[in-house]
């Protein structure tokens, strides 16, 4: 089955500057890579996501990045702020993340932005 | 937008007895529905895909006897905790995608999450 690795686990970072986590995954057929942003306590909420035929996506301050051929994608946050502070979680899944895919997750990363 | 609605929130419960956890899609129909595990400060582990009209499939090391899912409606999926132990305290959570959300979307959106601990 798949595995997804996600480095690094904790994250501190000023307010203002960028974050970076990095996921890795096994299953070369895996070819939709969510991320997920969980407040303590709360359900996780999608942040942004990339298919495996798109190398890089943004979303004003959230990018993600995707090398197929090295299976690791990453995602950026810039100009961060105390509400980034968050566990993110990246996932990985077949079937373009349709109905019927389960997704692998890792195993996350607290990150907190100090004001 | 979609909603996954999943009840209880949190439920405490005598070790040797059963917990029920239900997770509803409000306003779409989900033939899929997924179960996911969450120890504290742990990465959500997938337990087990939900088939409406079918038996599930769990992923590897989790007991079927243990976690009965069942998923008898297009809204409706249960996970039941047998015989729970203290080990099986958790945050359980359930998710499901709605159908023909844009696909550049991800869609899935998850259930609110039930803190199952287990005394």
């Amino acid at each position: 089955g798949e595995n997804v690795e996600q480095h690094p686990s904790t994250l501190s970072v000023q307010e203002g500057d960028s974050a970076v986590i990095k996921c890795t995954y096994s299953d070369s057929a895996s070819n939709y890579f969510p991320w997920y942003k969980q407040e303590l306590g709360k359900r996780p909420q999608l942040i942004i996501d990339i298919r495996s035929n798109v190398g890089e996506k943004k979303d004003q301050r959230i990018a993600v990045t995707l090398n197929k051929t090295a299976k690791h994608f990453s995602l950026h946050i810039t100009e961060t702020q105390p509400e980034d502070s968050a566990v993110y979680f990246c996932a990985a899944s077949r079937g373009l993340g349709n109905t019927g895919n389960q997704f692998y997750f890792g195993t996350g990363t607290s990150l907190t932005v100090i004001p | 937008g979609a909603v996954v609605s999943q009840h209880p929130s949190w439920v405490i419960c005598k070790s040797g007895t059963s917990v029920k956890i239900e997770c509803r899609s409000l306003d779409f129909q989900a033939t899929t529905m997924f179960w996911y595990r969450q120890f504290p400060k742990q990465s959500l582990m997938l337990m087990a895909t939900s088939n409406e009209g079918s038996k599930a499939t769990y992923e590897q090391g989790v007991e079927k006897d243990k976690f009965l899912i069942n998923h008898a409606s297009l809204t409706l999926s249960t996970l039941t905790v047998t015989s729970a132990h203290p080990e099986d305290s958790s945050f359980y959570i359930c998710s499901a995608r709605p159908p023909g959300t844009r696909k550049s979307i991800g869609g899935y959106t998850f259930g609110s999450g039930t803190r199952l601990t287990v005394v």
